[in-house]
């Protein structure tokens, strides 16, 4: 597709389910990125691949929280036994690399995830 | 460690009104990169302007310009005669030269009125 493409755009769910988030990437981006906006904060920094391969998890918050990218392409973001603190905005974006630093990123939408 | 800090949270002027977002960073690397995004309200972030740590020039690109100062740590962002359609929250942020995530500042959240 022309952009990041995420879904579903808005996710309700109960205490304790699991959820799992998509994020299509734009072709040939080869690093992909995970990213947490909670109602008036900044970005933070969940993971990031590079291909298939996570170098930096360090900003998942909990064990409950894991991604995977297959085929270097789509990524998922799955939350098990969500918490009513895991409701915020999940970006995704994508880079032609993410080696050097200076590329820039392509955001997604967003999934607008809400645990009641 | 890397840190983005972005202190006026929300900012608020009249259109046509000049108006400066200001970034201060912190890293301990030589070679970095500076970014700024717009978050519409439509919520997509879009990328406005990458600076490298050895260029120091300022940047005009229409009604936008950045000042880089490497002395302060600071890469500010001003608006010229704002419009409405500024109207959006501003993210800065910093990736290093090893490459991996980019780090971001909380945002400003300017509001432009008629």
């Amino acid at each position: 597709g022309a952009g990041v493409s995420q879904s579903p755009s808005n996710k309700v769910t109960e205490k304790g389910k699991d959820v799992e988030l998509r994020c299509d990437p734009i072709s040939g981006h080869t690093a992909l990125y995970w990213y947490r906006q909670s109602l008036g904060q900044g970005l933070e920094f969940l993971i990031y691949f590079q291909g298939n391969s996570a170098p930096d998890k360090s900003g998942l918050p909990s064990d409950r929280f894991s991604a995977e990218r297959t085929g270097g392409s789509v990524s998922t973001l799955t939350i098990q036994r969500t918490q009513q603190e895991d409701s915020a905005v999940y970006l995704c974006a994508s880079s032609l690399a993410s080696s050097g630093g200076q590329e820039k990123l392509f955001f997604g939408s967003g999934t607008q995830l809400s645990v009641l | 460690a890397q840190k983005v800090t972005q202190a006026q949270t929300e900012i608020s002027v009249v259109e046509k009104e000049d108006v400066t977002l200001d970034c201060v960073y912190e890293t301990r690397d030589t070679t970095y990169y500076l970014f700024w995004y717009k978050q519409p309200p439509s919520g997509e972030l879009v990328f406005l302007i990458r600076r490298n740590s050895f260029d120091e020039q300022n940047e005009i690109s229409g009604r936008y310009s950045w000042n880089f100062q490497k002395s302060t740590s600071s890469f500010n962002f001003t608006i010229t005669a704002s419009q409405v359609v500024d109207s959006a929250v501003y993210f800065c942020a910093l990736s290093e030269a090893r490459g991996g995530k980019l780090i971001f500042g909380q945002g400003t959240e300017l509001s432009v009125k008629p």
